[in-house]
């Protein structure tokens, strides 16, 4: 089975600064990677997803992510972090062997200092 | 763009009482998806439905049932509530075409509290 992990449970910068934040996966073959951001009492959005191709993504808000399969890792990425990013991320994981669920990492909560 | 609808928004329960929670998808979309979040926690997968056939099940306990209707709108049916049911309710949509199938639009979430 798929399985997710975000080692940082808060992580907290300053406005302006870059960002970077970690999610590692477990599975056997291929996998479909995504992250999601939620803000307090809201539902998730999709900043960007990889399926396959180029190893770098870009997503919305401008976010990157780049997928290295040696690391097993797909870390999302920020040059210039701004006040209203401050919100819950989550990473999670398709597998074409579990039907089209998403398996989730346990999120960080991105904390932005004026 | 119209995005996926849930009611309610907030809902509360007593012990052993019982809720339904819909979902209506994104247009065009065939494929409902349940997710549970607890307080504090990530989004658990409950169920799946495409073309109104469950799809997938994770972790969804024997006294919730869900089912997709002919208009592609999906319901959660929660029975005996127990306090630990208290949690974030999403309902997720997608285009279940290939690799479009991942690419789930989530709504709202309906809070439900139970007393």
């Amino acid at each position: 089975a798929q399985s997710v992990t975000q080692p940082d449970i808060h992580i907290t910068v300053s406005e302006g600064a870059s960002l970077e934040l970690r999610c590692n996966y477990s599975y056997g073959a291929t996998p479909y990677l995504f992250w999601y951001v939620q803000s307090p009492g809201q539902g998730l959005q999709l900043l960007l997803k990889y399926f396959s191709g180029d190893t770098l993504v870009q997503g919305i808000k401008g976010f990157e992510a780049e997928f290295k399969r040696s690391q097993s890792s797909f870390n999302l990425r920020k040059p210039s972090v701004h006040w209203s990013d401050a919100a819950e991320y989550f990473c999670a994981v398709g597998a074409v062997n579990a039907g089209n669920m998403l398996t989730f990492g346990g999120g960080t909560r991105l904390m932005v200092k004026p | 763009a119209a995005g996926v609808i849930q009611s309610p928004r907030h809902l509360i329960k007593e012990k052993r009482e019982t809720a339904t929670l819909k979902c209506y998808p994104i247009p065009r979309h065939d494929t409902v998806y349940w997710y549970q979040q607890g307080p504090g926690q990530d989004p658990q997968f409950l169920i799946s439905f495409y073309e109104k056939m469950q799809s997938d099940k994770g972790s969804i306990p024997d006294r919730f049932s869900a089912q997709q209707f002919s208009d592609y709108h999906s319901e959660l049916n929660m029975s005996s509530l127990e306090l630990g049911d208290s949690a974030l309710y999403f309902c997720a949509s997608s285009l279940q075409t290939g690799l479009a199938g991942f690419e789930q639009f989530f709504g709202p979430g309906t809070r439900l509290t139970v007393l």
